[in-house]
């Protein structure tokens, strides 16, 4: 069966410093797509990158990339030059083929950036 | 603002008790998904709607149905409520299958 994990509960960082966002996922479809969505505190689900699994390059928008290391079946997130707005929770999330275009996602990461 | 709306923002009800979501997609998108966020079980798929045919079924109770009209907007309707269906009720809609979901901002269900 398909499956997102993200084993990290919570990550701290400090401004102006990288992260990354550890994401496996496990699926037997050969065309998939791997997506990542920030939640801050107010609630509302913001998506921020997408990664289809037939792509050769690694996806980028603004300072979000997302490392996709297709043989080991994850997809991280990184985040350079951390804001103190970056504090949120951020999900994982896939679609398969066979699932039509509805997002399965991981538990979540929260990330909680200081000054 | 991700062009989803969702009405009402929150909803105090009791146990026993129906209550309808409802949800508008971004202009143009046919396909509406409508997810259940709580604490113990994350953010979970409930159904989809695609041109007014239902697509794809997640894990949605017996006592929720939803439907989506000729104009597109979407309606959740959650009956027979328990304490245990208190939680965050996302829309999201998409116009493809490589395009991202743009999520509502959310209807907080809250059920006493």
């Amino acid at each position: 069966a398909q499956k997102i994990t993200q084993t990290q509960p919570g990550m701290f960082v400090q401004e102006k410093e990288a992260v990354t966002l550890d994401c496996t996922y496990d699926t037997s479809d050969q065309s998939y797509g791997l997506f990542w969505y920030k939640q801050p505190s107010s609630g509302e689900m913001i998506f921020l990158i997408y990664q289809g699994s037939y792509d050769e390059q690694n996806a980028t928008e603004g300072r979000y990339s997302l490392n996709f290391q297709k043989a080991r079946k994850s997809a991280n997130l990184v985040i350079s030059a951390s804001q103190l707005g970056d504090s949120a929770m951020y999900f994982c999330a896939m679609r398969w083929d066979q699932a039509g275009t509805a997002l399965i996602f991981g538990k979540g990461t929260t990330l909680s950036v200081s000054s | 603002d991700s062009g989803v709306t969702q009405t009402p923002k929150h909803l105090i009800t009791a146990t026993g008790q129906r209550v309808t979501l409802r949800c508008s997609p971004r202009s143009g998108d046919l396909s509406v998904y409508w997810y259940q966020q709580s604490l113990d079980q994350g953010l979970q798929f409930l159904i989809q709607y695609y041109n007014g045919e239902e697509r794809a079924k997640g894990n949605i109770l017996e006592r929720f149905s939803a439907q989506q009209f000729p104009d597109l907007h979407s309606e959740l309707n959650l009956s027979s409520l328990e304490l245990g269906d208190s939680a965050l009720y996302f829309c999201a809609s998409s116009k493809g299958w490589a395009e991202g979901l743009f999520f509502g901002p959310g209807t907080r269900l809250t059920v006493l």
